[in-house]
């Protein structure tokens, strides 16, 4: 079955620091890639989005990801984080191949420190 | 400002009783979904219709139903809650497959 694993669940920071946040899905067709961001007491919204072009994604707020096929991964960056970022952050893929799906990894809960 | 709204934000209903979530959408996109999210998991997909169409997650159980009258609004219908359907209730929605979600805000709910 489909999954998608993010192994990082919580994440601390300094303000300044570089963030990478860790996106793996098990998948072998094509998939649109997707990074959602819930900032404390606010619903989730999208970061940055990729479904086909260019694999560096370059997303609101600074983020950008990078689709690696032959990894299976989309991991999300940041070169200088904010006390601002902190929020949980879901890596989400959708097939529509086949059957639809939208599967959302577990999230990572990150933490900056001013 | 386009936006999905739900109602209500907070639900609480007894063991049983029957309860409807509602979504509406002022965005005119072709998708609305519902996903359930209990804490510390990712949200799960129960269901989504694109237009009219109704697609089931093939594990979501019988006991959630879903109607879409028109674009703008979408229902979860919960028959009889069980202790374990207390949870966040998101409701999104995007143009067409490849596009982004829009969420609202979620209705939690609680069963006594």
């Amino acid at each position: 079955a489909q999954s998608v694993s993010q192994h990082n669940h919580h994440v601390i920071l300094s303000e300044a620091a570089s963030l990478e946040l860790g996106c793996n899905y098990s998948y072998g067709g094509t998939v649109n890639l997707f990074w959602y961001v819930q900032y404390p007491g606010q619903h989730l919204q999208l970061l940055l989005k990729y479904f086909s072009g260019d694999p560096l994604v370059k997303g609101i707020k600074g983020f950008e990801a990078e689709f690696i096929k032959s990894k299976f991964s989309f991991n999300l960056r940041k070169p200088s984080v904010q006390w601002s970022d902190t929020a949980e952050y879901f890596c989400a893929v959708s097939t529509t191949s086949g059957t639809y799906k939208y599967i959302f990894g577990t999230g990572t809960r990150l933490k900056v420190l001013a | 400002d386009a936006m999905v709204i739900q109602n209500p934000r907070y639900q609480v209903t007894q063991f049983g009783k029957p309860v409807t979530l509602s979504c509406s959408q002022t965005l005119n996109h072709n998708v609305m979904y519902w996903y359930q999210q209990k804490s510390s998991q990712a949200p799960k997909l129960l269901f989504h219709y694109y237009d009219k169409d109704f697609n089931n997650e093939a594990d979501t159980p019988d006991n959630f139903q879903s109607r879409r009258p028109n674009t703008s609004f979408c229902f979860l219908d919960i028959r009889s809650p069980g202790l374990g359907d207390a949870a966040m209730y998101l409701c999104a929605t995007s143009r067409d497959w490849t596009g982004g979600q829009f969420f609202g805000p979620g209705t939690r709910l609680t069963v006594l």
